[in-house]
């Protein structure tokens, strides 16, 4: 157990909807990382908040967006979904950002 | 531009045969390089930072060692308790984000 926690582990929806994903990092860990990983691109990175402040940016959509609240949470949301966007979401946090990250369990998003 | 892989994409052992790992990478500045393992449906579990060349870490019959250019995670005796996917990342310099191989299936088989 990492010490990340994620929900909902599981999400099925249709397309055109939105939803959001919930993280809650390790304790005392600052920063947040959100991940896609669908079987055709691998583990990709979308976006990085460090205590509260968006730090860096991936290859995430116009269509998701994340932020990171003051106890330290994130969530990812993710609308006007497409078929594409199945794949599985993972948070990871770090206390900072150079050392290793440690990756939540994952939310599984079935887009129908 | 940024880029890490891994060979082979699949590997399958007898329990007991050690075999390597390989992880080549091209980054402008080499900030980190680390090893997960990921198990189906879940998320990868941290492995080892390694951090410059020359430099080596072991964790039961893993260990993982650094180059200029490459990494190699060597398992030694594996169990099927070892079978797993095991991913490599990198952080340049400059970047806080992790780039990610696509990984080696590995299977060992009693």
């Amino acid at each position: 157990d990492s010490g990340v926690t994620q929900t909902p582990k599981h999400l099925i929806t249709a397309t055109g909807q939105r939803v959001t994903l919930r993280c809650s990092p390790r304790s005392g860990d600052l920063s947040v990382y959100w991940y896609q990983q669908s079987l055709d691109q691998g583990l990709q990175f979308l976006i990085q908040y460090y205590n509260g402040e968006e730090r860096a940016k991936g290859n995430i959509l116009e269509r998701f967006s994340a932020q990171q609240f003051p106890d330290l949470h994130s969530e990812l949301n993710l609308s006007s979904l497409e078929l594409g966007d199945s794949a599985l979401y993972f948070c990871a946090s770090s206390v900072d950002s150079y050392q290793e990250q440690f990756f939540g369990p994952g939310t599984r998003l079935t887009v129908l | 531009e940024d880029q890490v892989t891994q060979s082979p994409e699949a590997l399958r052992l007898q329990e007991g045969e050690s075999s390597s790992l390989n992880c080549s990478y091209t980054v402008s500045g080499l900030r980190g390089l680390f090893w997960y393992r990921q198990d189906p449906g879940k998320g990868p579990e941290f492995l080892f930072t390694l951090y410059s060349a020359g430099e080596e870490k072991e964790k039961e019959r893993l260990k993982a060692t650094l180059t200029k250019k490459e990494s190699f995670l060597h398992i030694t005796a594996p169990k099927p308790e070892d079978s797993a996917t095991y991913l490599c990342a990198v952080q340049a310099s400059g970047y806080n984000k992790l780039i990610f191989g696509a990984g080696t299936r590995l299977a060992v088989h009693p």
